[in-house]
């Protein structure tokens, strides 16, 4: 079956510094997805990551804070900028289609990025 | 807005039938997904339901009616490993994700015990 990884798998982070979080499928996928996940919380949509375009951001995130990258059908990147204490949470990227054995509905996610910022 | 309900936590017993419920508000339904996280885990993809019924899927079977709003997510023979939180998320045409932004809900922690 087809594989989701993202790297780094966890991190601890510097208040200030900024992170970027890799995220590649083993195959072409239509759509990807940025959520995140705070502490004791349910998923979160940061953004569509659009291949070859500017993200479509959701309200309450903004492209200064969390600027991503798709360059290619399988490969995405989310940065974290100037982290605070409230960033600390999970970085999930989502996929929807493609994955072989699975159907083009479908929606996976990869293992997750933890964040911890002091 | 979407608004999504499940209860927060459920306790059952090791081999017996658990039914988690998942009810919803949403104008453009395309879709309701259920997951498994483990704590400490990325979600996994349990089912899909798009039209009313049942889907069967070994242990898991998963009901939809979108008449009333309304999933489940059905677990037979329970084992302990299924100790997990339980995620009902929606998929809204009209939202932005090019119709596949999925708004989940806040989880089910499922709790089995011998």
């Amino acid at each position: 079956s087809a594989v989701i990884s993202q790297k780094p798998s966890r991190d601890i982070c510097q208040r200030g510094t900024s992170l970027t979080i890799q995220c590649q499928v083993d195959s072409q996928v239509t759509m990807m997805f940025w959520y995140r996940q705070q502490p004791g919380q349910s998923l979160t949509l940061i953004a569509t990551a659009n291949q070859g375009s500017e993200a479509t951001y959701e309200s309450g995130f903004v492209i200064d804070k969390f600027p991503i990258s798709r360059p290619n059908l399988t490969f995405s990147t989310l940065t974290v900028s100037n982290m605070s204490p409230e960033d600390s949470s999970i970085y999930l990227c989502s996929v929807v289609g493609g994955l072989a054995g699975g159907h083009s509905y479908e929606q996976y996610f990869g293992p997750g990025t933890r964040l911890t910022v002091t | 807005g979407q608004n999504i309900d499940q209860p927060t936590e459920m306790t059952a017993t090791e081999g017996a039938i658990v039914q988690i419920n998942c009810t919803y508000q949403t104008s453009g339904f395309n879709g309701l997904f259920w997951y498994q996280q483990h704590a400490g885990e990325a979600p996994t993809f349990l089912s899909y339901n798009v039209l009313d019924g049942l889907e069967e899927k070994g242990r898991f079977s998963s009901f939809l009616s979108r008449s009333k709003g309304y999933s489940y997510l059905l677990l037979k023979e329970l084992q302990m490993k299924d100790s997990a939180s339980y995620l009902c998320a929606v998929r809204d045409w009209e939202l932005t994700g090019g119709g596949n932004k999925l708004t989940f809900g806040t989880g089910t922690q499922l709790k089995v015990e011998l």
